[in-house]
């Protein structure tokens, strides 16, 4: 596609539930990168993809989130067990070149999923 | 862990005015990047430095790298109201790839 595509736009949640949201990045792109925004906060690094290899899951906030890139394209990242804290903007970028010094890896940003959980 | 500060949290001035944010990384950084928000938008990336003591610029905006590649600032001259938004560092650590964005600075311009 043109962008970077996430969906759902929008999603609410009971406690509880998993929900999962998928991005589907530019196409040829070989970085894909996922953050939270919490209102008023820049983007908060959760997890990073070179292809479909999670080359850092630092930012992941404890064991109920995980993210997946089967075939370096479309990811998806998984709640468990939602909690009210977890409510936030979530985004995904991508870039057409793995991150370093003097590669061009200009990161292009998603619209995000909006997650509220009730 | 890597943290990139930034400051001012907001600032609102005349339109006209001069604008600076400050970026502040407390470890060396192989590369960073400006971005800047529209309130409701997603970032859009605006530059990225590379070299120690760089220095870019893009119209009425300027952005320097500082020679120990640590803190960088984005400089506007003469506001005008489309530069409303919040403006975003963020920085690539020198080793490994982790894109740390700073909190942002928001800039309103009163016309």
């Amino acid at each position: 596609g043109a962008g970077v595509s996430q969906s759902p736009r929008y999603k609410v949640t009971k406690r509880g539930q998993d929900v999962a949201l998928r991005c589907d990045p530019i196409s040829g792109h070989v970085s894909l990168y996922w953050y939270r925004q919490a209102l008023g906060q820049g983007p908060e690094f959760l997890t990073y993809f070179n292809y479909e290899a999670q080359q850092d899951k630092s930012g992941l906030p404890n064991d109920r989130f995980s993210a997946e890139r089967p075939e370096g394209s479309i990811s998806t990242l998984t709640i468990q067990r939602t909690e009210q804290r977890d409510s936030a903007m979530y985004r995904c970028a991508s870039s057409l070149e793995t991150q370093g010094a003097w590669r061009n890896t200009e990161a292009f940003f998603g619209q995000g999923t909006r997650l509220t959980v009730v | 862990g890597q943290q990139v500060m930034q400051i001012p949290q907001y600032q609102h001035v005349q339109e006209g005015e001069d604008f600076t944010t400050y970026c502040n990384s407390s470890t060396t950084l192989s590369n960073i990047q400006w971005y800047k928000q529209r309130p409701g938008g997603h970032p859009v990336f605006l530059i990225q430095l590379v070299k120690s003591g760089e220095v870019k610029k893009q119209k009425r905006l300027t952005f320097q790298f500082g020679e120990a590649k640590k803190n960088s600032s984005l400089h506007i001259t003469a506001t005008q109201t489309t530069d409303v938004g919040t403006y975003f560092c963020a920085g690539l650590r020198e080793y490994g790839n982790k894109l740390v964005f700073g909190a942002g600075t928001i800039l309103r311009v009163k016309s």
